[in-house]
């Protein structure tokens, strides 16, 4: 039974440009979890999916947006990169709320 | 305001008894868990709590809970040099119905053979 699979592993961009990072929930989860966790601290939520819409959102800005497919599956896009955004971006999924498991995340680096 | 609070770093020796510890903000919580995180990889769920517990007990790790000082802790007996990673206490606030995860800096436990 697969775990929580995102793509890609690494990314590099430079500013400006926008990118897209992809996760595929645990078999049997519907909700998706996106978190940024930049270096040295503790994941900071973004948002959460829920019956493909968005059900609670982080202090984020509007450049942070989502989707989350028929299948659970989820994107998460980031327009107008900044060097700040570089981080690890991990997506989790659950199925009651609870108990969330974590992907292996997205490094994703913005010169 | 929302802020988990953790120690930064612990060494200990291997065989040795680690206890990690953390301090949360909202006693309305439901769910109380510790995560673990190896260099470059995501967060791996190790234990959780519910907040009707005290005391949860699984295997090599014992969680204790007190509400009353919003204390959470994380003890790992007979260490190995395997449990060297960090270490994140995080909450489920419940105000607004909230889904997210408040995590804390994480404590990076290192161990001594």
């Amino acid at each position: 039974d697969a775990g929580v699979t995102q793509s890609p592993t690494h990314l590099i961009k430079t500013r400006g440009q926008q990118v897209t990072l992809r996760c595929s929930p645990k078999s049997g989860h519907d909700t998706v979890s996106w978190y940024q966790q930049a270096l040295g601290q503790g994941p900071q939520f973004i948002f959460q999916y829920y019956e493909e819409e968005e059900r609670q959102r982080g202090n984020f800005p509007d450049r942070f947006s989502g989707h989350q497919f028929p299948n659970y599956s989820s994107e998460l896009n980031v327009n107008a990169l900044l060097l700040g955004d570089s981080a690890l971006y991990l997506c989790a999924s659950s199925y009651s709320g609870t108990r969330y498991t974590f992907g292996s995340g997205t490094r994703l680096t913005v010169v | 305001g929302e802020d988990v609070e953790q120690s930064l770093f612990l060494s200990v020796r291997e065989g040795d008894s680690s206890v990690i510890n953390c301090t949360y903000t909202d006693s309305s919580s439901t769910y109380l868990y510790w995560y673990k995180q190896e260099p470059g990889a995501g967060l791996q769920l190790l234990t959780y709590i519910f907040s009707n517990m005290d005391m949860k007990q699984d295997q090599r790790l014992t969680v204790l809970l007190n509400k009353k000082d919003k204390h959470l802790s994380l003890r790992i007996a007979d260490t190995q040099t395997g449990d060297s990673a960090i270490y994140f206490c995080a909450e489920t606030p419940r105000e607004d119905s909230s889904y997210k995860l408040i995590f804390g800096s994480g404590t990076r436990l290192l161990v001594r053979p």
